[in-house]
């Protein structure tokens, strides 16, 4: 089946920029989201990028897609202690999504 | 609109009970999903429906889980009887089926078995 892989832990410091990868299986995925989880939440869309575009930017998020190699990264530029969150990568799959393992960010001070 | 809106939000019960845990999706949105989260196995999908109808209950662990969609805006995920390895929190999510679409998650029921 279609599947979703993330690093499950990244640790940066205040202010600094933090990169979270991700790689997906299905090359007809259409659209590629990342959400946000935070402690005792649900699981919120922060962003999402269609699969003909390369990178999107939306504030301090920079979200950049290699189609070739299924590679997806989300950058949060000047990370801030409120950014600590579990970052979930996903893939809309037909009629359903498919998530990554999520990756633990942790700001440190 | 006020979201997905889960209940209970935490539900404590003993081995060998019946637990329903329920949705109701944002009004509108014709696909619904059941997931599973857990320290080990992260977010798992259990099941989803689209217009009522159940789609995939592929990821439905065993014969103790069913899940109902009665209507376009409640379903619930029932459980008997519970184990101590049912422990998680259950999230319901809503989408609409429009390519793009993102899914809106509820805030979760989490669930103690003792």
């Amino acid at each position: 089946g279609e599947d979703v892989e993330q690093s499950l832990f990244l640790s940066v410091r205040e202010g600094d920029s933090s990169v979270i990868n991700c790689t997906y299986t299905d090359s007809s995925s259409t659209y590629l989201y990342w959400y946000k989880q935070e402690p005792g939440a649900g699981l919120q869309l922060l962003t999402y990028i269609f699969s003909n575009m390369d990178m999107k930017q939306d504030q301090r998020l920079t979200v950049l897609l290699n189609k070739k190699d299924k590679h997806l990264s989300l950058r949060i530029a000047d990370t801030q202690t409120g950014d600590s969150a579990i970052y979930f990568c996903a893939e809309s799959y037909g009629q359903n999504f498919v998530f990554g393992p999520g990756t633990r960010l942790s700001v440190l001070p | 609109d006020a979201g997905v809106i889960q209940s209970p939000r935490h539900e404590v019960t003993e081995m060998g009970q019946e637990v329903t845990l329920r949705c109701k999706p944002i009004s509108g949105h014709n696909s619904l999903f059941w997931y599973r989260q857990t320290m080990m196995r992260g977010l798992e999908l259990l099941i989803y429906f689209n217009n009522n109808v159940p789609i995939d209950d592929s990821g439905m662990p065993e014969d103790r889980f069913s899940a109902k969609m009665p209507n376009a805006s409640f379903s619930t995920l029932k459980i008997q009887p519970s184990e101590p390895r049912d422990s998680a929190v259950y999230f319901c999510a809503s989408s609409l089926t429009d390519r793009g679409a993102e899914a809106f998650f509820g805030q979760g029921t989490r669930l103690t078995v003792v």
